[in-house]
């Protein structure tokens, strides 16, 4: 079971927005303001497309965008496009003992 | 280019141990800390530990603990990780991925090595 809780799909149609939660706890999500996301296509290396709860790393467009609220993280594709059709990952800096936790992932499916 | 280029894949036998490189290039090794990451087949991302190219002080999740052995070659600027008494639930991709050397930026991988397969089967 991972530290931090996604849900395991989310689906939308083009040019549609759509969000992606992750819970953590006061321990992780909600302690620090260090989540990032990570999109990963079948049979790649995960790609940074979130950091600092809502940083973008130069290249990623900015259809990508991050929030956090409490204990949970959000994030949210707008415009949809089928080449966002991927799973993502949350993660979160988790203290000096645990250091570092991710979601369990999410699969988007653009329809 | 800033790049990550890992050591190909492995097929052990349950008790065994595998050795994983990461070989980096395109920036100063030692300014960035290297983690670990694996992914069993069909799973999620699970992090495994954190390695300082720098001194080689390590950090290792819990889970790994006594298991697993992170070092650094600094004239190669090579990063491995050992992983020692291994199980069948150790089947996986094996990811190396860089951070800057800050808090906050723990979880924050930019870039990645292309991943490991490791098979442990009878």
């Amino acid at each position: 079971q991972s530290a931090l809780t996604q849900p395991r799909s989310v689906s939308g149609s083009p040019g549609q927005s759509v969000t992606i939660s992750c819970t953590g706890t006061s321990s992780d999500v909600g302690g620090y303001n260090y989540v990032s996301w990570y999109q990963q296509h079948p049979g790649k290396a995960p790609k940074l497309m979130i950091y600092d709860v809502s940083k973008r790393p130069s290249g990623v467009p900015d259809r990508f965008s991050g929030s956090k609220s409490g204990n949970t993280a959000s994030l949210t594709i707008s415009g949809l496009q089928a080449e966002d059709e991927a799973d993502y990952y949350c993660c979160s800096y988790a203290g000096s003992y645990t250091l570092v936790v991710f979601g369990g992932g999410t699969k988007l499916t653009v329809l | 280019q800033v790049q990550l280029v890992q050591s190909g894949a492995e097929v052990k036998k349950p008790g065994a141990s595998v050795k994983v490189s990461c070989k980096a290039s395109g920036y100063t090794f030692t300014s960035y800390y290297m983690h670990w990451v694996r992914q069993a087949p069909g799973q999620g991302l699970e992090w495994m530990g954190i390695i300082n190219p720098s001194g080689g002080s390590t950090s290792y999740a819990q889970k790994f603990q006594g298991r697993v052995t992170m070092t650094r070659d600094t004239s190669t600027s090579t990063v491995y990780m050992e992983l020692s008494s291994l199980r069948s639930e150790d089947t996986a991709v094996y990811y190396c991925a860089r951070s800057k050397k800050d808090v906050g930026a723990l979880g924050a991988f930019d870039i990645w090595g292309q991943g490991t397969m490791v098979t442990v089967s009878s």
